[in-house]
């Protein structure tokens, strides 16, 4: 079974440019959550999607957004980028939700510069 | 808010036992354990539910104290293969019903394994 793929691995943007990270969760997986993963914050919570629709949130600014679509695929949005945007972006994706077990994908690593 | 997690680090030798607190100030009804590995994705160990059992897993297992809003991670004669980054995540409230604010991760237990 395929694990959960992210595209891309690697981006350098410039600070006040727009990105958007891509997540292919698990086949058959319905839920997927997005993580940002700093050395000083660790590991945070940004939102979840269950069948394309968002189901939780975390504490973020509104210039992080996302979509998920019918085939679960999701994408992550971050427009204006700061310099404390720069973070590595972890998409997880479970069966039934965060509730459960999550799989993590291997992340994109996000530098602004 | 961010469940405290203790030790911050710990180096044992293999074969040794180890134990890995995690504290939250928040009523609890979950706690999720993972262990992420220098620059992998974190990995599921488990999850323990309000009401619900200790959970184990070969040498590693866990426990749920809901009066004290604590979770505790226990390695059993410890491999090399256990080194790596724990971390605890906590959700106040079931996650499924929808409108919550998702795991809240502690910053992480680094466990070093020697031979």
């Amino acid at each position: 079974k395929a694990g959960v793929t992210q595209t891309p691995r690697y981006l350098i943007k410039t600070r006040g440019q727009q990105v958007t990270l891509s997540c292919s969760p698990i086949s058959g997986h319905r839920s997927v959550s997005w993580y940002q993963q700093t050395p000083g914050q660790g590991l945070q919570f940004l939102f979840e999607y269950f069948s394309e629709t968002q189901r939780n949130k975390g504490n973020f600014p509104g210039r992080f957004s996302g979509r998920q679509f019918s085939n679960s695929r999701s994408e992550m949005n971050v427009s204006t980028l700061e310099l404390g945007d720069s973070a590595l972006y972890l998409c997880a994706s479970s069966l039934v939700g965060a509730y459960y077990e999550q799989y993590f994908g291997p992340g994109t690593r996000l530098t602004v510069t | 808010q961010q469940p405290v997690q203790s030790p911050q680090a710990v180096i044992l030798r293999e074969g040794e036992d180890a134990v890995i607190n995690c504290s939250s100030s928040k009523a609890l009804y979950s706690v999720h354990w993972y262990r992420q590995k220098h620059g992998e994705a974190p990995v599921f160990l488990m999850i323990l539910l309000k009401g619900g059992e200790q959970k184990g897993h070969e040498k590693i297992s866990a426990s749920f104290n809901e009066k004290k809003q604590q979770s505790s991670l226990y390695l059993t004669a410890s491999q090399l293969s256990y080194s790596g980054t724990y971390f605890c995540g906590t959700a106040s409230v079931s996650l499924t019903g929808g409108g919550a604010d998702g795991l809240t991760f502690g910053k992480g237990t680094h466990l070093i394994i020697q031979p």
